[in-house]
């Protein structure tokens, strides 16, 4: 079965852009958390969906914002791009928030210049 | 914040086993243990999970103290491609959020 796939892989914009990443999780799951991968921060969540519904979000601003669609598709977006922003974005998909396995796709990494 | 510490790093030879670390000392009664690996360029892979058992699969073992504060994943013959960093993470039953560590990076040698 097909695993996560995240799109684009790589991404570059310029600063006070904005950029939609896309995460389709696997066939059945209807759980979608994405996290910001950065050397300096390492792995942080920012938010999990379920059922087209945010379930829990992480600690960043609201530049940073999310949607689940009917199919479990999710998408992330972040307004205002700062040069801080530039990471490895990674999204997880789950049968369901309770399911104890999380499989991540290979992420898109996005670099603000 | 992660609610784990792991050491930095650790060496194993290849074929031998890998035995990494975790301490948990907070760890609440409804938080599980959770391990997953990180290859480099890749995104994080599940390795196992447990609550207060010793659980085993396919890829490796994990023992967990009786007090619960700490726990030791075991990969029993490393390969070459177990090279990796590992984090230990603690989540509550029901939620997908996952804090992650610095976890401990393990190279496996020839």
């Amino acid at each position: 079965k097909a695993g996560v796939t995240q799109t684009p892989r790589y991404l570059i914009k310029t600063r006070g852009q904005q950029v939609t990443l896309s995460c389709s999780p696997i066939s059945g799951h209807r759980s979608v958390s994405w996290y910001q991968q950065t050397p300096g921060q390492g792995l942080q969540f920012l938010f999990e969906y379920f059922s087209e519904t945010q379930r829990n979000k992480g600690n960043f601003p609201g530049r940073f914002s999310g949607r689940q669609f009917s199919n479990s598709r999710s998408e992330m977006n972040v307004s205002t791009l700062e040069l801080g922003d530039s990471a490895l974005y990674l999204c997880a998909s789950s049968f369901s928030s309770g399911a104890p396995e999380a499989f991540f796709g290979q992420g898109t990494r996005l670099t603000v210049v | 914040d992660a609610k784990t510490t792991q050491p930095p790093s650790m060496d194993c030879a290849e074929g031998r086993a890998a035995n990494l670390p975790c301490n948990h000392s907070t760890i609440s009664g409804n938080e599980y243990v959770y391990w997953y690996r990180q290859i480099h360029s890749q995104g994080p892979q599940y390795i196992i999970h447990g609550l207060k058992n010793n659980e085993t699969n396919e890829m490796a073992s994990l023992i967990i103290t009786e007090d619960r504060k700490s726990s030791t994943l075991i990969l029993p013959h490393a390969t070459l491609r177990d090279t990796a960093v590992y984090y230990c993470i603690v989540r509550v039953a029901g939620f997908q959020k996952l804090v992650f560590g610095t976890g401990t990076r393990l190279l496996v040698s020839p």
